[in-house]
This record gives C-alpha cells, sequence and structure tokens, in this order.
C-alpha cells in the first residue's frame, strides 16, 4: 500500500538552528500538507500546498516557516531560527483532491534545545 | 467561531462492549466529516468519512452517524478489543477546502 514517508524520524537541535524536515508524498496525491502536534496537544494544521504554491496556511506559519517542493518526489518544511515552543511531532499528509481523506506520514519529532 | 469538538475525557470500556465516541461542531455545516485513528507517537490513520446526506455509514465492527439537526456526529466500536485502544480524532474540512481541522480526540482504551 503507498505511503508517506518522512525524514527523519526525530532531529535534535539547538535553539536558533535551522531546521529541514522531509516528506515524499504519495505518488499520484497532488496536495500536500504539514501539521503539529505538540505532546499532548491536538493535530494542528500548518499548511497545505498545490501546483508548486502554498495554497492556505495556518496562523502558525508564520516568516520562520517556509515549504518547498524542490523536484518531482520531495516535499520540505524549513524552520529558519528554532525556537524551544516549536518541540512538537511534525506531520506530513497528501491527498488525491481538494478535501479527500489525508494520508499522513510517520511523523517527526523535533526537539529544540 | 467554527469549533469541532470532542470528549476530551478517556473513555474507558471493557473488552466486547461497544464504544461509543461524540463529535459536535458549532457555527458551521459541514459536508462531511471525517474519523481518524492515532495511535501514540504515530500519525493519524483515516477510518471513515460520512456526506451530510448519509445518515449512517459502517465498514466492518465501526459505524458512524450523522445528525445534521443535533450538529453531532458518533462513532461506535461493536465488539471492542483491546487492540482498539488509541486517540479517535473527528476532523471537518476548512472553508476554501485546502485545509482540514482536527478535533482534539477522544482517548479509548479497552480493557480485556
Amino acid at each position: 500500500e503507498p505511503e508517506v514517508t518522512q525524514t527523519p524520524s526525530h532531529q535534535v537541535t539547538q535553539m536558533g538552528q535551522e531546521v529541514i524536515l522531509r516528506c515524499v508524498p504519495i505518488s499520484n496525491h497532488l496536495y500536500f500538507y504539514w501539521y503539529r502536534q505538540i505532546l499532548g496537544q491536538k493535530v494542528e494544521f500548518l499548511v497545505s500546498f498545490y501546483n508548486n504554491e502554498i495554497s492556505e496556511k495556518s496562523e502558525i506559519f508564520d516568516d520562520q516557516f517556509s515549504v518547498e517542493r524542490p523536484d518531482g518526489s520531495n516535499f520540505t518544511l524549513k524552520i529558519r531560527s528554532t525556537k524551544l515552543e516549536d518541540s512538537a511531532m511534525y506531520f506530513c499528509a497528501s491527498s488525491e483532491g481538494q478535501g479527500d481523506v489525508l494520508t499522513f506520514g510517520a511523523g517527526s519529532r523535533l526537539t529544540v534545545l | 467561531s467554527q469549533k469541532i469538538e470532542q470528549n476530551s475525557e478517556a473513555l474507558n470500556i471493557q473488552e466486547g462492549k461497544t464504544a461509543t465516541l461524540t463529535c459536535n461542531y458549532t457555527n458551521y455545516s459541514p459536508a462531511y466529516l471525517q474519523w481518524y485513528r492515532q495511535d501514540p507517537g504515530r500519525g493519524p490513520v483515516f477510518l471513515l468519512l460520512i456526506r451530510e446526506n448519509e445518515k449512517e455509514k459502517r465498514k466492518e465492527r465501526l459505524k458512524v452517524t450523522f445528525d445534521t439537526t443535533l450538529k453531532q456526529s458518533l462513532f461506535h466500536i461493536t465488539a471492542s478489543q483491546p487492540a482498539d485502544s488509541a486517540t479517535y480524532l473527528c476532523a471537518r474540512a476548512g472553508t476554501g477546502g485546502f485545509k482540514t481541522i482536527f478535533g482534539a480526540g477522544t482517548r479509548l482504551f479497552v480493557k480485556a
């Protein structure tokens, strides 16, 4: 069964450092997403991406965040200058069409020290 | 504001019983609702989608209902098993259709 793959599974970084989280969505999916889940809290929407541009972003997705689809398979989330409060699990997801069900990756746990 | 709410308290039931989880929404009329399962440290996994014109949807031991009058969806697991222990998330499409908004989830514990 097709799956969304994410790397790394766990990253530890120092406050102020840049982090790039990588995702390979399902190959025939056209919509890509990043979500965040702080420990013990709900799954929060960060950004959606379609046709090589951001289609929607939340208020969490400020100037320190950026997304990119550098080639035909990868979808990345960059956090420019990490803060302690960025520590969370980051999930990538993809869907075939707009509003379709989401297929999530296993997540990348980010720990900012 | 448009809200989607789930009972944040954990639900504890005995193996073999039916678990019923609730999802309520306010200030919004979703065209459909989705239910996902999330295990600790893992990403959500899609289970069922129910549209506003459907009263009920079933998949094996799972059943979802959608009551637009009560603004509520119920998620049932019949003949529950310890392996059903997880957090169950209700979700709706955001306005504009480019995002899915999740409720806080209900943690289910099934005791053997």
